[in-house]
């Protein structure tokens, strides 16, 4: 099983500022099938990136997303009220597929 | 628009079964994949499987092998999500979503039911 751990565990910024969140791999994610999702509380995850660095639908391109093999990044950037949020990495190149634990993105 | 919309929270005490229904709409229910996603209180995802409705072939991750079985009901474009003999540590919000064809994350996600298992 690959393990997804994510880093920071908790991020402190404000609104403005750049956000880089990252999630490291135990093995290599094939053919770099890892997605990002944001999660507000009460509320379902949202779909923001998949194949490592492909924007969803709806998606500001504030939000990219970048890595290949074991480290992949999240970036934020000129970050929004409407930003601070937990962000989930997800890998489905191996099963079983994996979560990594959240980065939890607060307002400074 | 795809919509995905579950049925509401429920208590139940230990031992007792249940069956969360997610309902699909907007889209063709039987040409994709359905993913279910458990959130235990405070904490993060896990993937619990995925079920294909046109012809039931379903996944189960490791964990959850043997202890929670998934169905459909095509005629209403409706997924379930089942437990024969709930424990405590089901206690959870359980997510179901819409696979991405050909990938194995969520683009579309029900809005969550909240199962309590309490005695």
């Amino acid at each position: 099983e690959i393990v997804l751990t994510q880093s920071p565990g908790t991020l402190s910024l404000s609104p403005g500022e750049r956000a880089t969140l990252f999630c490291g791999a135990s093995q290599s994610v094939k053919y770099s099938n890892l997605a990002w999702y944001q999660q507000k509380p009460g509320q379902a995850p949202r779909l923001l990136i998949d194949g490592a660095s492909r924007r969803a639908t709806g998606i500001p391109d504030r939000f990219s997303g970048s890595g290949s093999g074991t480290d992949f990044t999240l970036t934020i950037t000129r970050l929004e009220p409407d930003d601070f949020a937990v962000y989930f990495c997800q890998q489905y190149g191996s099963s079983p597929w994996t979560f990594g634990q959240g980065t939890n993105l607060e307002i400074k | 628009e795809v919509q995905l919309v579950q049925s509401g929270a429920e208590v139940k005490k230990p031992g007792e079964s249940l069956k969360i229904s997610c309902k699909g709409s907007g889209y063709s229910f039987t040409s994709f994949w359905i993913g279910w996603v458990r959130q235990m209180p405070g904490k993060g995802l896990e993937w619990m499987g995925l079920i294909y409705p046109r012809d039931s072939d379903s996944t189960y991750m490791p964990s959850f092998q043997g202890h929670v079985t998934f169905s459909v009901d095509k005629s209403i474009s409706t997924a379930y999500l089942q437990w024969d003999s709930l424990k405590a540590s089901d206690t959870a919000t359980y997510y179901c979503g819409r696979v991405r064809a050909g990938g194995g994350h969520l683009e579309y996600w029900g809005q969550g039911t909240l199962v309590t298992v309490s005695s």
